[in-house]
């Protein structure tokens, strides 16, 4: 059983158009993240959410959007995609603890042309 | 704010040969710190964690790290490379739980046959 999915794992798209990527946990997790590799293969932080709760939002433009319907589920939604906006999207998930190491999904390969 | 430094871009070890992958980090309180690995085109993978207690931490696939708080430094080390450990190494570290999880740049490992 794939304990974090990501779908899709590859998305291509144009410039203007809006898409979304989704994540499931299946470990009971409290603690829910969207993390954004460049090519560089820099990790930044983006989101995180507890409990279906927003508890970290890092400097990211506004067209990008978490939605967490659910405390296994953390979507992002991206509006008007920009050149500068492919990387790849990891989502993670943690127990919200001391010892919480993150478990990552496989990324989502996002490619704005 | 936290940090977390990885100095070399790139490490070359022989096979059979004792490797180090360096890291550093600045923290305000104490710290939770990490070691995840990345194959290509795969998710990050854990491989082992400090959070208190004994100074030398063993992880997954024979790789240890070494706390050293007066350094402020988290070394990973392996007695005897694999050309399988040949992979992206990452460093990471957390002020609290719950926080945000802060990535360094990466380190490449090449264990060269």
């Amino acid at each position: 059983d794939t304990a974090v999915s990501q779908t899709p794992k590859y998305l291509v798209t144009q410039m203007g158009n809006d898409k979304s990527i989704k994540c499931e946990q299946n470990l009971g997790h409290d603690t829910m993240y969207w993390y954004k590799q460049d090519s560089k293969k820099f990790l930044k932080i983006m989101f995180s959410y507890n409990n279906k709760e927003l508890i970290i939002n890092e400097t990211v433009p506004n067209r990008f959007s978490p939605k967490s319907p659910d405390k296994a589920h953390l979507n992002l939604h991206i509006n008007s995609l920009e050149l500068g906006d492919s990387a790849v999207y990891f989502c993670a998930s943690s127990q919200d603890d001391l010892a919480g190491r993150l478990f990552f999904g496989p990324g989502t390969r996002l490619t704005v042309l | 704010a936290q940090s977390v430094a990885q100095p070399e871009d790139q490490v070359n070890v022989a096979e059979g040969n004792p490797l180090t992958v360096k890291c550093t980090y600045s923290v305000s309180g104490n710290p939770y710190l990490f070691w995840y690995v990345q194959y290509p085109n795969r998710g990050l993978q854990f491989l082992l964690k400090y959070i208190t207690g004994d100074n030398l931490v063993k992880g997954s696939y024979g790789f240890e790290a070494e706390f050293n708080k007066s350094q402020t430094s988290f070394h990973l080390k392996k007695p005897s490379a694999l050309v399988s450990d040949s992979a992206l190494y990452f460093c990471a570290v957390r002020d609290r739980p719950g926080g945000k999880i802060i990535f360094g740049k990466g380190t490449r490992l090449h264990i060269l046959p």
